[in-house]
């Protein structure tokens, strides 16, 4: 079993449409959770970061972390063909003395005109 | 403000060829690294530097070599290039590495392919 489950779509949206992308996961040690944008054939940057549970909005992005069901969130509204990319989810914990950063395999979502 | 710069974008190497891949960042990050991502697969972590003179293997370093002269640097040797590192190749750095709250600058990617 991954240490991170991410679906890898397609997701397919029409422009406007609310869009919900998310990651699961096993270790319960993990506190950090972030969210990375990639485009097609860019590297990965970071959209947002949370600490531990709770939802952080910004603009038309909220990020939602539930530890007790291992389960995180990136939802996106009035989506725009410009957030067409891969979205990728990434999770760090403390294991054996320093931190280690997980990353899922990464969500492909194209919003359609 | 350049970032995290690599080079070159696009490589096709012979199965046996050796190559390097160059990273370099102007953002005086201690913490550097080397992932590789395979379609599905995700980012998986290479090779890790914490500081100039230090590195460490991350969870794929098998046929990699790095090293880190400066802190600005931090190139990556393949050895007896094999088809199984056709892959695109992702440096990034941070300032934050020793911490949960580790925030990562990537630069654009190498696209090698082994033939």
């Amino acid at each position: 079993q991954k240490e991170v489950e991410q679906d890898p779509g397609p997701l397919s949206v029409p422009e406007g449409a609310i869009v919900s992308l998310n990651c699961t996961y096993s270790n319960s040690a993990f506190q950090y959770f972030m969210w990375y944008r990639q485009y097609s054939r860019k590297g990965p940057e970071l959209l947002m970061y949370t600490y531990s549970s709770g939802n952080k909005e910004d603009g038309r992005f909220t990020a939602q972390v539930d530890k007790s069901s291992k389960y995180i969130s990136l939802f996106i509204r009035d989506s725009q063909p410009s957030d067409s990319a891969t979205y990728l989810c990434a999770m760090s914990a403390l294991m054996d003395s320093s931190y280690k950063l997980i990353f899922g395999s990464g969500t492909r979502l194209l919003v359609r005109p | 403000n350049a970032g995290v710069t690599q080079t070159p974008k696009f490589r096709i190497l012979k199965i046996g060829q050796s190559m390097t891949l160059q990273c370099t960042q102007d953002m005086n990050h201690n913490y550097m690294y080397w992932y590789r991502q395979d379609p599905g697969m995700g980012l998986k972590l290479i090779y890790y530097s914490v500081g100039a003179g230090i590195t460490d293997k991350g969870e794929v370093p098998n046929g990699y070599n790095v090293s880190r002269s400066t802190t600005e640097d931090f190139p990556l040797r393949l050895e007896l290039a094999a088809p199984s590192q056709t892959s695109v190749y992702f440096c990034a750095s941070s300032s934050a590495g020793g911490s949960g709250a580790n925030v990562l600058t990537f630069g654009a990617g190498s696209r090698l392919t082994v033939l």
